[in-house]
Order: C-alpha cells, then structure tokens, then sequence
C-alpha cells in the first residue's frame, strides 16, 4: 500500500519558468510533509517541510502547498534553474498517539530537467 | 569532510556471499536508518535504531540484519545476497522532535551477480 504517491516519473521544465511537482498521500494521521532533493552519485539532501496545521510554506525559490482536504502536497520552484535539475522525494511523517516514531515515509520521486 | 559515511560506495558480489555495510556519522544523532532505493519504488526503509540499544525492523527486512556498534556506527548485513538485492542502499541519521528531518550518507550501490 503506496502511502505517498508521486505519480509523474519525470517532468521537463525551460529555465526560468516555474516546475511544479506533486505529492499525493493516503494516511490522514501524516503531521509534517518534507522535500528532498537527490543528484546522481549522492544521497538525497533535505530541501523544505511543511506542517499539516500550515497550508504554504516558502523557502527561496523554493514553496510548499498543502491542501488537506485532498491530501496534496505541491513543490514550486520559481525561477527554474539547470542546477535544480534532480530527482525529488516527497517525505510523510506520521504523529500516532502524539508520539514521534521518527520513520519517514517516501514517494517514488520525480526526475526534473530544467533545459537552458 | 560529509557528516554521513557509507562505505564501500560500490560493490558487486555473487550470489549466496555474506556482505556488510557500514556507516559511520560525526552529527552526534542517536537515531540512524537503512533504506535501499529501486527504480521506481522511492525509498524503503529496511531496519531504523532509535539507540544502540533500540532496534527495529522497517518495511523490507527480509533477508537483512543489523548491528548498532555505536551510537556512530551502524551496520546493514545480507547473510546470503540474491539477485533481487541489487539496489543503492541509503544510511541516514536524525533528531527527534518534528518534522524529523533525515540526513543522508552518499549510499552504496550494490550488485549482486
């Protein structure tokens, strides 16, 4: 049972326009949402995180969306750049019980080329 | 030099042979994770350990075991490798506390004949 869908494999952007990429996810007890970003030959690096009790979040060039009710998460990036050419993760962490058990649930990713 | 180390970065073995992972952090985290990545599948997770004295089975750990030495050093074995282990394997550490932001070793490739 996928919990964290990302269901465009790859996505192809023209420098300076904007690359959306989404996120689906099924389990409604995920409290905080992360993005990571992974280049080849490297692990994937942590990019930005959002709170279930926040809607949007910007970092930089850099924006998460949420929208609970349809458990969607976004990742902007404006003005695309050839550097963020990467595969992108989406994270979940689920909160049951108030505790935090740490594990992190990821989405298959999404391969982005930004063309000069 | 990284804060997160996996060793070796490439390996190919044969089928049946025992082979051990490791990773070594100097981020001083006390809970560290072991994931492997297939084309298509994202990241699973294979065995996470909160302590040195915390173990835990993940998603996929089936056919793999683990040894914390330390709270710096945390190890990923496959007793027998099989063809279908062939993957990039992933160690990483973290905090705890939300979002429970992970830290990623620069993985393993790992090919199994």
């Amino acid at each position: 049972d996928q919990q964290v869908k990302q269901n465009s494999p790859s996505l192809s952007v023209q420098e300076g326009r904007i690359s959306i990429l989404n996120c689906d996810y099924t389990n409604s007890m995920f409290d905080y949402f992360l993005w990571y970003k992974k280049y080849p030959a490297e692990g994937p690096t942590f990019l930005i995180s959002i709170s279930s009790i926040k809607d949007k979040n910007e970092d930089g060039r850099f924006t998460v969306f949420l929208n609970k009710s349809a458990k969607h998460l976004s990742l902007h990036i404006v003005p695309s750049q050839p550097g963020d050419s990467a595969v992108y993760f989406c994270a979940a962490r689920a909160n049951a019980g108030g505790t935090s058990y740490g594990k992190l649930t990821f989405g298959q990713g999404t391969i982005l080329t930004v063309h000069p | 030099d990284a804060d997160v180390t996996q060793t070796p970065r490439n390996r190919i073995t044969k089928t049946g042979k025992r082979i051990m992972l490791e990773c070594s952090q100097t981020k001083g985290h006390d809970r560290m994770y072991w994931y492997r990545q297939d084309p298509g599948l994202g990241l699973q997770l294979i065995y996470y350990s909160f302590d040195v004295k915390d173990i835990n089975k993940g998603e996929i750990s089936d056919g793999y075991s683990v040894s914390r030495q330390a709270q710096a050093k945390f190890s990923l074995s496959l007793e027998s490798a099989i063809p279908n282990q062939t993957a990039l394997y992933f160690c990483a550490t973290s905090v705890p506390g939300p979002p429970d932001t992970q830290y990623f070793g620069p993985g393993t490739r790992l090919t199994v004949l």
